[in-house]
């Protein structure tokens, strides 16, 4: 089973930021936290991860509850484009990850 | 450019004509591992592979096969296969806690 737990769907607007949440209460201490999104039935594309800190860079940011029992997603400005299905994934460094059913962002004009 | 090749894209066969499923990835990462994805069900681990000559089942395993004999190609074969597979199947390779790169997608349809 998966080890996060996401809301089924959510809506933005455009232009607006966006914010995917996502629970992994079971956490362990080496394992990340990652996020992917799939775009219809694309494969799924990487959009950062992270350990500890918080994290950004040209698509996202992540922001990592201190505990490390959830983490958000940010879009900052979310585009028709970012509609899509996003996974948050947990996992070791050995690359096993576990997908769950994500949360399907519908971003509207 | 860095990438997973997933080959053929599409492939409409009957049940019980062996077919093998083939992925390449040019990063020279030592993981990979087979999904495949169902309506509702999400992205299910068929095999993963941590190197070359090391593979292991994932979630799904059952009526499929994988090899690692070099470190750039895992197929996945279906020596027999049957409806219950048809299915859209994805290919993916890393190294280290490196994110996951995913191929374009094998479109199955067992009739």
């Amino acid at each position: 089973d998966a080890k996060t737990t996401q809301p089924p769907s959510m809506d933005c607007a455009e232009g607006r930021a966006a914010n995917l949440p996502c629970n992994h209460s079971t956490i362990s201490g080496n394992e990340y936290v990652y996020w992917y999104r799939q775009i219809h039935s694309q494969g799924p594309q990487y959009i950062i991860h992270g350990l500890k800190n918080n994290e950004t860079n040209e698509m996202a940011s992540l922001i990592i509850t201190e505990d490390r029992k959830s983490s958000t997603l940010i879009l900052p400005h979310a585009t028709l484009r970012d509609t899509a299905v996003y996974y948050c994934i947990v996992g070791g460094s050995q690359g096993n990850l576990i997908f769950g059913k994500g949360t399907k962002l519908s971003v509207k004009p | 450019e860095a990438q997973v090749t997933q080959n053929p894209r599409y492939l409409i066969t009957v049940t019980g004509k062996k077919l093998t499923v083939t992925c390449s990835q040019n990063m020279n990462h030592e993981y990979m591992s087979w999904y495949r994805q169902d309506p509702g069900l999400g992205l299910r681990q068929i095999y993963y592979s941590m190197n070359v000559e090391v593979t292991d089942k994932g979630d799904v395993p059952e009526g499929y096969k994988v090899s690692r004999k070099e470190k750039r190609n895992f197929p996945l074969i279906l020596e027999s296969p049957s409806p219950n597979q048809t299915s859209l199947y994805f290919c993916a390779s890393s190294s280290g806690a490196r994110p996951q790169h995913f191929g374009d997608g094998t479109r199955l349809s067992i009739l």
